[in-house]
């Protein structure tokens, strides 16, 4: 049972690239979210997934696309890779949107975009 | 709207202190729920507990205890003898209901540094 996992675990962008984050679950969870952690910012959500084939907007959407084409995949893209876009992106998983769920978090993604 | 703060940027103790990290939280929902997790050096993130807004008892998990008071909307958490294992980030965070989004609010993290 591995949980929450990433890939990569760091990347160096080009401004203009674009790229693709991979988080997969293996806990069969229907929630999945992608956050960005900034210095001093703590973390802000980018977008969610409440199931399968289903996506929605959080908080900072804005230049990220994402997609759920497997209950236990959700996919954050880069579509052209901007400075501001340099943080640490974490995805997470719940069992379900009840507010109690803790999320479940993987070991983050460094992106640098030089 | 949601807000969480922890005002306390960064601490720095010897090992062995006792320590507290502040959060406060602003809410209009009723019913709610508080977190903490840890963030080491390593980088994952870690949950510690989670409190519901209808329990406001104390907790205590050996060195770490929670202090929830909703008169003044706070959610403290104490490392009582504190040790350098436990120098990370930590992070106050609130989830209210809003049906299908259940909007998960961080505060900024505190620092905390425990020096041997």
């Amino acid at each position: 049972n591995a949980g929450v996992t990433q890939t990569p675990k760091f990347r160096v962008l080009k401004t203009g690239q674009s790229m693709t984050l991979l988080c997969a679950q293996d806990m069969n969870h229907e929630y999945m979210y992608w956050y960005r952690q900034d210095p001093g910012m703590g973390l802000r959500l980018i977008h969610y997934s409440v199931g399968e084939g289903t996506t929605a907007k959080g908080e900072v959407p804005d230049g990220y696309n994402v997609s759920r084409l497997k209950k236990q995949n959700f996919l954050l893209g880069l579509e052209s890779a901007a400075p501001s876009q340099t943080s640490v992106y974490f995805c997470a998983s719940s069992l379900d949107w009840a507010r109690d769920q803790k999320r479940y978090f993987g070991p983050g993604t460094r992106l640098t975009v030089t | 709207a949601q807000k969480v703060t922890q005002a306390q940027t960064e601490i720095s103790v010897v090992e062995k202190e006792d320590v507290t990290l502040d959060c406060v939280y602003e809410t209009r929902d009723t019913t709610y729920y508080l977190f903490w997790y840890k963030q080491p050096p390593s980088g994952e993130l870690v949950f510690l507990i989670r409190r519901n807004s209808f329990d406001e008892q104390n907790e205590i998990s050996g060195r770490y205890s929670w202090n929830f008071q909703k008169s003044t909307s706070s959610f403290n958490f104490t490392i009582t003898a504190s040790q350098v294992v436990d120098s990370a980030v930590y992070f106050c965070a609130l989830s209210e209901a809003t049906g299908a989004n259940s909007k998960l609010t961080f505060g900024k993290g505190i620092t905390l540094s425990v020096r041997p």
